[in-house]
């Protein structure tokens, strides 16, 4: 079946730096997005990116469609962005499930 | 500008009991999907709504079934419940049913 997967599935920080997160997909997908999910649950949109690159403040993203990649850059990491992020796929036709990652979660300390 | 919002936020229920947990979407979203979060996974789709049908659904069973509303609110049913069925339960919406999903704040449902 379709697979989405995330690395690493965890990632330990000081605050102030730098990390990549990877998404690899198994098939083409028709859209991609990034979540990060607060410690309530809650699955905050980062970005849409089907393909090229998109930043927003610190973070920005890059979703090479052909290579079924994307990457989700964090700079200058704060303790605030602490949580679980979830790249999430759809695939294919008119529907619209997103098939999701197993995640990356994330630890900044102070 | 109200996002999407799920009610409620917490429940406990005992085995064998039925549920219902509601969702409202974004304004000017037409589109309602409903997923399963199990504690240290990624969520799994139940199923998605689209003028007022059930359009597609993931691998779930019959227990699990839906509603949406003309107002395009929506409601999950699930019936006999399982002690596997203790999970945060998210709702999203979109414009279109292959478009930009916002989610909301989630029900954690407790079935004891």
């Amino acid at each position: 079946g379709i697979q989405v997967e995330q690395s690493p599935p965890d990632l330990i920080l000081q605050e102030g730096a730098n990390s990549t997160l990877r998404c690899n997909f198994s098939d083409s997908v028709n859209n991609l997005q990034w979540f990060h999910q607060n410690p309530w649950g809650q699955l905050i949109n980062l970005f849409y990116i089907p393909s090229g690159t998109k930043q927003n403040g610190r973070l920005s993203a890059t979703t090479v469609a052909t290579e079924r990649y994307s990457l989700l850059y964090i700079s200058s990491s704060q303790t605030t962005d602490s949580g679980v992020y979830f790249c999430a796929a759809h695939y294919g036709g008119s529907q619209g499930n997103l098939i999701f990652g197993k995640g990356t979660k994330l630890s900044v300390k102070p | 500008d109200a996002g999407v919002t799920q009610s409620p936020t917490h429940l406990i229920k005992t085995r064998g009991q039925q549920v219902t947990l509601r969702c409202s979407p974004k304004s000017g979203h037409d589109t309602v999907s409903w997923y399963q979060q199990a504690l240290g996974q990624g969520p799994q789709f139940i199923f998605q709504y689209y003028e007022e049908e059930e359009r597609q659904r993931g691998n779930f069973p019959d227990r699990f079934s839906g509603h949406q509303f003309p107002n395009y609110s929506s409601e999950l049913n699930v019936n006999a419940l399982l002690l596997g069925d203790s999970a945060l339960y998210l709702c999203a919406s979109s414009s279109t049913p292959n478009t930009e999903a916002f989610f909301g704040q989630g029900t954690r449902l407790t079935v004891v």
